[in-house]
């Protein structure tokens, strides 16, 4: 696609269920992040995959949370067990090969705006 | 660590302004700095990229510097209008091979018709 593709845009979900994110990365890019923004804060760093070397984790909050990335493709970011203060817009960005051409600029997608109720 | 803060946190100015964005971070040891800017309940759009090597980039009516030896960048924007109204934030990329990026708390900009 022209863009990164997040779904769903928007999920409600009661306290303790699993929740799945996914993100469609930019057709060719190798680089796949994961942000997390809480209502009225910054961007908190998640989650950062690089083609097929092994992912930075540095981020994640808590073992609940996890994600996927197969090849240079789809991620899915899972939270298990939901809490309330998962409650944010969950952003994913992609960028090609650091040295590129193309000067690395990181596009992000619209988010995934999860409610825990 | 890291850490990346942008002064003031918000700004109203009236519309036809020209007005600068200010972004600070402590670790000048940078790949590059991002700005983008943040529609209310949307996601990010990307505006300027500047890389660790170059002093500035133009795109319109916006202009980024960086001075990467007092950690410094500035997003310059000429003859404001009401639509640059929205949040702008800086991020930095931390360098080959660690390529994080940390972003800035933000400002918060309208513009005043």
């Amino acid at each position: 696609g022209a863009g990164v593709s997040q779904s769903p845009s928007n999920k409600v979900t009661e306290k303790g269920k699993d929740v799945e994110l996914r993100c469609d990365p930019i057709s060719g890019h190798t680089a796949l992040y994961w942000y997390r923004q809480r209502l009225g804060q910054g961007l908190e760093f998640l989650i950062y995959f690089q083609g097929n070397s092994a992912p930075d984790k540095s981020g994640l909050p808590s073992d609940r949370f996890s994600a996927e990335r197969t090849g240079e493709s789809v991620s899915t970011l899972t939270i298990q067990r939901t809490q309330q203060e998962d409650s944010a817009v969950y952003l994913c960005a992609s960028s090609s090969r650091p040295g590129a051409f193309s000067g690395n600029t990181i596009y992000f997608g619209e988010g995934s705006w999860l409610t825990v109720v | 660590k890291q850490e990346v803060t942008q002064i003031p946190a918000a700004l109203s100015v009236p519309e036809g302004e020209n007005l600068v964005l200010n972004c600070s971070f402590t670790d000048s040891a940078i790949y590059n700095l991002q700005w983008f800017r943040q529609d209310p309940g949307k996601g990010l759009t990307s505006l300027l990229l500047i890389q660790s090597s170059q002093r500035e980039q133009t795109s319109g009516r916006l202009n980024a510097s960086l001075d990467k030896s007092s950690g410094r960048s500035t997003l310059y924007i000429a003859a404001s209008q009401p639509g640059d109204s929205a949040t702008y934030l800086c991020a930095v990329r931390h360098g080959f091979g660690n390529e994080k990026l940390t972003f800035g708390t933000g400002t918060r900009l309208t513009i005043i018709p």
